[in-house]
């Protein structure tokens, strides 16, 4: 019974690389939520995604952020050119439905 | 737009000790209210959840009380245990399947 999967936990990148978070939903939900998380700070909220459906996204960066959730497949986060202001723990959550939000361990991006 | 904001970032008690963490929030039509648990290194963690329609929610050993007159809400932890030391984030919700607004977390630290 696994829980959301985040891959890779740790993700290292030089400036202008590109970044992909993957996140696997728990079993049976459908829906899937990015949020960003700086050192000492909450958890902001980034894009809300539904099968294949970008259902919000005002938190989204307007350039170099794209995310997706393919009919098969994890949910990915993509980022390109990197810039070290990037550098963050990217949080991926799924729900059923309701308004619990069930998280993955993180992945932890460093930008050099 | 709406903030959730806590009032205090650290907050250190003894074991066996009460917590009590506070949060308040500026959204008056906020529908429903979650605190989370994160620990080092890991992803946030579901603890408890109320309704604006409640005044209170008792757990396991937590108690989420709602205070919508002052848009105050506080997480009590009884007989708080080395465990329970993680950053904790109160979230609002607008009660469906969409978005949760985060605070910025207090640590709670447990002293044995």
């Amino acid at each position: 019974n696994a829980g959301v999967m985040q891959n890779p936990r740790h993700l290292v990148r030089r400036r202008g690389q590109e970044a992909r978070l993957r996140c696997s939903p728990m079993k049976g939900h459908s829906h899937v939520y990015w949020y960003r998380q700086l050192p000492e700070e909450g958890l902001k909220f980034m894009v809300y995604l539904q099968k294949e459906n970008i259902i919000d996204e005002s938190g989204m960066p307007k350039e170099r952020f794209s995310a997706e959730f393919p009919k098969e497949g994890p949910s990915i986060l993509r980022i390109q050119q990197v810039v070290r202001g990037d550098s963050a723990a990217y949080f991926c959550a799924s729900s059923g439905g309701s308004s619990i939000q069930y998280f993955g361990a993180g992945t932890r991006l460093s930008v050099l | 737009g709406e903030s959730v904001g806590l009032h205090l970032p650290t907050l250190s008690v003894q074991e066996g000790d009460n917590s009590i963490i506070n949060c308040a929030y500026s959204n008056s039509a906020s529908d429903y209210f979650i605190w989370y648990k994160q620990e080092s290194g890991k992803g946030p963690q579901f603890i408890i959840d109320i309704r604006s329609n409640m005044d209170k929610r008792q757990g396991q050993r937590v108690t989420v009380l709602l205070n919508k007159t002052v848009k105050h809400l506080s997480l009590q932890i009884a007989a708080t245990q080395p465990g329970d030391s993680a950053v904790y984030f109160c979230a609002e919700n607008p009660g469906n399947a969409g978005k949760s607004t985060f605070g910025d977390g207090t640590t709670l630290t447990v002293k044995p």
